[in-house]
């Protein structure tokens, strides 16, 4: 595809229920981040892929919350025995990890934990 | 990330330049100068970068000190659809990591 894909666009769950939500990054592009953004605030990292590197999770917020890159391309982020406050929009980005190229945003999935 | 500090909101007339002020005094020699905006309920969307030299684009210029040491984003002909929250960044140079901080709140007004 021509950017970066989200699925599901949005996301109703049961509280204590597991969620995946889905990341297509632009074909080539080493570099994924996973951004969670709560009603009215700013964008909060939660884990970054750096190609072949260790992933960056220090943004996770608890042991609940995972993410996988498989093969250097779909990245899926999971949350277990989901709260209400894991209710936001989901944001992922790819980019090609230079230092001259910019990062391209999918247009998120909206969590409602109910 | 070298960080960078923004003025929390600011209000643009319609037609007018808008200017954008970042403060980034720790930044390093090789870290660049990334401009990406929010729309409301969209995701963000790159705008601009530049390391040492003045850029321009389609969409708005960069002016860079000489020091590095700060940055204006110019919108020239501002317009409402230009109404966002404007994230600078500057990310690290030893794994390009992206850290948004509280941007600024640009409305403008007709």
């Amino acid at each position: 595809g021509a950017g970066v894909s989200q699925s599901p666009s949005n996301k109703v769950t049961e509280k204590g229920k597991d969620v995946e939500l889905r990341c297509d990054p632009i074909s080539g592009h080493t570099a994924l981040y996973w951004y969670r953004q709560s009603l009215g605030q700013g964008l909060e990292f939660l884990i970054y892929f750096q190609g072949n590197s260790a992933p960056d999770k220090s943004g996770l917020p608890s042991d609940r919350f995972s993410a996988e890159r498989t093969g250097g391309s779909v990245s899926t982020l999971t949350i277990q025995r989901t709260q209400q406050e894991d209710s936001a929009v989901y944001l992922c980005a790819s980019s090609q990890r230079t230092a001259d190229t910019e990062a391209f945003f999918g247009q998120g999935t909206r969590l409602t934990v109910v | 990330d070298a960080k960078t500090t923004q003025p929390p909101s600011m209000d643009c007339a319609e037609g007018r330049a808008a200017n954008l002020p970042c403060n980034h005094s720790t930044i390093s020699g090789n870290e660049y100068v990334y401009w990406y905006r929010q729309i409301h309920s969209q995701g963000p969307q790159y705008i601009i970068h530049g390391l040492k030299n003045n850029e321009t684009n389609e969409m708005a210029s960069l002016i860079i000190t000489e020091d590095r040491k700060s940055s204006t984003l110019i919108l020239p002909h501002a317009t409402l659809r230009d109404t966002a929250v404007y994230y600078c960044i500057a990310p690290r140079a030893n794994d390009y990591k992206l850290s948004f901080g509280a941007g600024t709140t640009v409305t403008v007004r007709a």
